[in-house]
């Protein structure tokens, strides 16, 4: 029978390029936004967060932008890896922890 | 690192049967939560619980559906009469006083 299911939006990039990966979040309320990184088969692993009074905050080779005014996150990963090929989601807070995912973007790097 | 852990990592069973998933979120924890991943789609909010009660749970989760912390490490889910749209990865999460939850690698549950 025929599958259904989400397709992913899949950015494809270059080793060490950098990947910019785009949210759009539902919610004005909410007050706490994380991203993650889900590999094929794995849980969705933690990768960084922001709350709703900062528009910008780093990690290690990753950056979240917040803008609220538009309700979008992005998220900035520099000098791309092979590791980090996986699907990325972003998550919002609505409220008592109950977190909202996206529908997640594919990131292929290609060595 | 302490991690989330869950057990099994696969269960096939019958419609109609009941399921027990099993979680053993980070020692420290105080919050825990259970959401699914149905094919191909996205993460789904299932419930929380602290305190030793539920503190919020989806549409998702009906009647057929329990949680417990029968101890002071395990957090278990259970589907009292699985139905075939029960397929799904279950993910267990855990949080500490912060709000970031830290997810478990999955049981893949498979109903025939």
């Amino acid at each position: 029978g025929e599958s259904v299911g989400l397709h992913l939006p899949t950015l494809s990039v270059q080793e060490g390029d950098n990947s910019i990966i785009n949210c759009a979040y539902s919610n004005s309320a909410s007050d706490y936004f994380i991203w993650y990184k889900q590999e094929s088969g794995k849980g969705p692993q933690f990768i960084i967060d922001i709350r709703s009074n900062m528009d910008k905050r780093q990690g290690q080779r990753v950056t979240v932008l917040l803008n609220k005014t538009v309700k979008h996150l992005s998220l900035q990963i520099a000098a791309t890896q092979p590791g980090d090929s996986a699907v990325y989601f972003c998550a919002e807070n609505l409220g008592n922890n109950r977190l909202a995912f996206g529908k997640g973007n594919q990131v292929v790097v290609i060595p | 690192e302490p991690e989330v852990t869950q057990t099994p990592s696969h269960q096939v069973t019958q419609m109609g049967q009941e399921v027990i998933l099993r979680c053993v979120p980070i020692s420290n924890h105080l919050y825990f939560y259970w959401y699914r991943q149905i094919l191909g789609q996205k993460v789904e909010f299932l419930v929380s619980f602290y305190n030793n009660e539920i503190s919020e749970k989806s549409e998702i989760f009906d009647d057929q559906f329990s949680v417990e912390r029968p101890d002071g490490s395990n957090f278990t889910l259970k589907i009292r009469s699985t139905k075939l749209e029960d397929s799904a990865m279950y993910f267990c999460a855990s949080g500490g006083v912060q709000e970031t939850q830290y997810f478990g690698p999955g049981t893949r549950l498979l109903v025939l």
